[in-house]
């Protein structure tokens, strides 16, 4: 079954500093690889998604996770973050044959002035 | 863009009583998911249904929860006899085939 570890549990940054969440999977067969963010007191959002295709992919507010196969690595970064980031944020994997998702601990993201 | 709704958004009950959480997926959405997450801590999968009938479920998921798909729209996770430490945030998800998850905003039960 496949797993998921995400190195860092907080990651303290200061506002337009880059910053880099770690994620890991493990998995025997092919993978779908994906990023939620959970604001304060809210439900799970979908950030980005890796399905095929490019390696590289991009969120709409300037977050991007790069699959690397041979590294099994899914790392979230961005080169400038807010005070908005604030947030934690979760990666995840599902295995293609079932599509049955597992997360990882999640990272807490605090930006401070 | 269609959600799933999540109903109630905080459930307050006494340790032994049952305890129905509601969900409604979307609507063209063939897979379902319950999800929990104690406070603090990682999301944890509980179990998976699809085609009226569990797909899987986690060490988590015992006799203790049931999940049932009553009519076309609801998706609901029944606790029989609830305990201090099912206190947490549950989340219903769905997908279609080859698409991520989609959640509700959770239900937050706090058993007492």
């Amino acid at each position: 079954a496949q797993s998921v570890t995400q190195l860092d549990s907080q990651v303290p940054v200061f506002e337009e500093a880059p910053v880099e969440l770690r994620c890991n999977y493990s998995s025997s067969v092919s993978v779908y690889l994906f990023w939620y963010v959970q604001y304060p007191n809210q439900g799970l959002q979908l950030l980005l998604k890796y399905l095929s295709g490019s390696t590289l992919v991009e969120s709409i507010n300037g977050f991007e996770a790069e699959f690397n196969k041979s590294q099994t690595s899914f790392h979230l970064r961005k080169p400038s973050v807010h005070i908005s980031d604030t947030a934690e944020y979760f990666c995840a994997v599902s295995e293609r044959y079932n599509n049955d998702m597992r997360f990882g601990a999640g990272t807490r993201l605090t930006v401070k002035p | 863009e269609p959600e799933v709704t999540q109903t109630p958004s905080h459930q307050v009950t006494q340790m032994g009583q049952e305890v129905i959480l509601r969900c409604v997926p979307i609507s063209n959405h063939l897979y379902f998911y319950w999800y929990r997450q104690i406070l603090g801590q990682k999301v944890e999968f509980l179990v998976s249904f699809y085609n009226n009938e569990i797909s899987e479920k986690s060490e988590i998921f015992d006799d203790q929860f049931s999940v049932e798909r009553p009519d076309g729209s609801n998706f609901t996770l029944k606790i029989r006899s609830t305990k201090l430490e099912d206190s947490a945030m549950y989340f219903c998800a769905s997908r279609t085939v080859n698409s991520p998850l989609h959640f509700g905003n959770g239900t937050r039960l706090t058993v007492t």
